[in-house]
């Protein structure tokens, strides 16, 4: 069966410190794969995709960037996190004709 | 306007009420539409997917219109375990075979004793 990993699963880091969040997926190959932010009150936002190995389109200018180094291996990071990249950060890929599976997620709080 | 809007909420009902949930989208190139259901503190979770015939699971019943550009979610019977966050979601087409979601901002149902 497939499923999908996210962690940490909760992360305080201060301003301008590094941001580095890891996805992966199993039992699935050459999944489409996508970063989602929720910020407090506030929908959930694309940021990036990914539709193969080193292919990233990014969907909203900001701070972050994202890397696809392996087939089920998608990464979130930021070189300097601002107080507004606090959110719920959430790592998805699509299931073909039944919508996206996310994982757990991971609350960042930069402070 | 917001690509997919909802009711804004957040809804308070009794135990065994019917609740319906309304939704608008403006991208008419939506390919596809679904419904997510988010606990507190927890990631979405797809609830049913919604198609033009109109579809029902048990206790819910999804519809789409899309000579309106409508999505609707009913629940009758409603449990206390229905309360949640409920996402309207629209997918397009995004070059080749990638499909993108669209989430409307949520729409709050707390079902109570």
């Amino acid at each position: 069966s497939q499923t999908i990993h996210q962690w940490p699963a909760t992360l305080v880091q201060p301003v301008g410190s590094p941001l580095s969040l890891e996805c992966t997926v199993e039992g699935t190959s050459n999944p489409n794969l996508y970063w989602y932010r929720q910020a407090a009150g506030r929908g959930l936002q694309l940021l990036f995709y990914s539709v193969g190995i080193g292919q990233i389109s990014s969907e909203v200018p900001q701070n972050l960037s994202a890397s696809r180094p392996q087939d089920r291996q998608f990464i979130l990071s930021s070189k300097k996190l601002l107080l507004s990249d606090s959110g719920f950060y959430l790592c998805a890929w699509r299931q073909g004709r039944y919508g996206y599976t996310f994982g757990s997620g991971t609350r960042l709080t930069v402070v | 306007r917001k690509e997919v809007e909802q009711d804004p909420g957040p809804f308070n009902v009794p135990e065994g009420a019917t609740v319906a949930f309304n939704c608008t989208y403006s991208n008419s190139a939506s390919q596809s539409f679904f419904w997510y259901r988010q606990d507190c503190r927890k990631e979405p979770k797809l609830l049913m997917s919604v198609y033009s015939s109109g579809n029902e699971d048990g206790r819910f019943t999804a519809q789409l219109n899309r000579a309106s550009q409508y999505i609707s979610l009913l629940i009758r019977d409603s449990k206390l375990s229905d309360s949640a966050t409920y996402l309207c979601v629209g997918a397009f087409r995004s070059g080749g075979s990638n499909y993108k979601l669209t989430f409307g901002k949520g729409t709050l149902l707390t079902v109570n004793p």
